[in-house]
């Protein structure tokens, strides 16, 4: 079982550059998330969406657009890099049904140089 | 401000013994709370939840008590194991509106269990 898929799993960038990070999970479900794990911090909500086509900001927005275009993707996108952003990224989904349970990628080691 | 805090950073534990895990939270909007392991260059994994409307979950090794008056909650594991050590996140969860739940994670507590 796939279960959340992240790609890539480690980016370097030049600060400046763009990137996207893919997410894919194969469960059906409606709620997908985008968070930030840094050092000695908890995992921080960047966007999330409650279905295909919608999204919404979640507590640390700034500097990243999101996109569902397709139920089972849900794809984070960085315009202009920042070494602020360098980062461990989390995909996460759930079913959306009541206080439902989340479900972790691997995440994405991003440095910003 | 920290709405979930963890305030041990890091815990060691005697194999066999009782590892107790601790959590605080400040918004009593907070009706539902999740327990997450995660392992180095892994994604965290659901452990064990608790509804606000319950004290004690049990599952296993592993329960999980809430005490609702001093917004306090724990998470005992008994007998720990070695495969135990990890990090370990406190979430909860409230209805954030149009029927979505976000999470608002602690910042973890980093067990060890020594053989």
């Amino acid at each position: 079982n796939a279960g959340v898929t992240q790609t890539p799993k480690f980016r370097v960038l030049k600060t400046g550059q763009s990137m996207t990070l893919l997410c894919a999970q194969d469960m059906n479900h409606e709620y997908m998330y985008w968070y930030r794990q840094d050092p000695g911090m908890g995992l921080r909500l960047i966007h999330y969406s409650v279905g295909e086509g919608t999204t919404a900001k979640g507590e640390v927005p700034d500097g990243y657009n999101v996109s569902r275009l397709k139920k089972q993707n849900f794809l984070l996108g960085l315009e202009s890099a920042a070494p602020s952003q360098t980062s461990v990224y989390f995909c996460a989904s759930s079913t959306g049904q009541g206080t439902d349970i989340q479900y972790f990628g691997a995440g994405t080691r991003l440095s910003v140089l | 401000d920290q709405q979930v805090k963890q305030n041990s950073p890091s815990l060691s534990v005697q194999e066999g013994r009782i590892s107790i895990l601790n959590c605080d939270y400040t918004n009593s909007m907070f009706d539902y709370f999740l327990w997450y392991k995660k392992y180095p260059a892994e994604g965290p994994t659901f452990l064990i939840s608790i509804s606000s409307i319950k004290d004690k979950n049990e599952d296993g090794r592993f329960t999980v008590f809430l005490n609702k008056s001093a917004k306090h909650l724990s998470l005992h594991i008994v007998p720990s194991q070695p495969g135990d050590s990890a990090v370990y996140f406190c979430a909860a969860s409230r209805n954030s509106g149009a029927g979505s739940y976000q999470l608002t994670f602690g910042k973890g507590t980093k067990l060890s269990v020594i053989p």
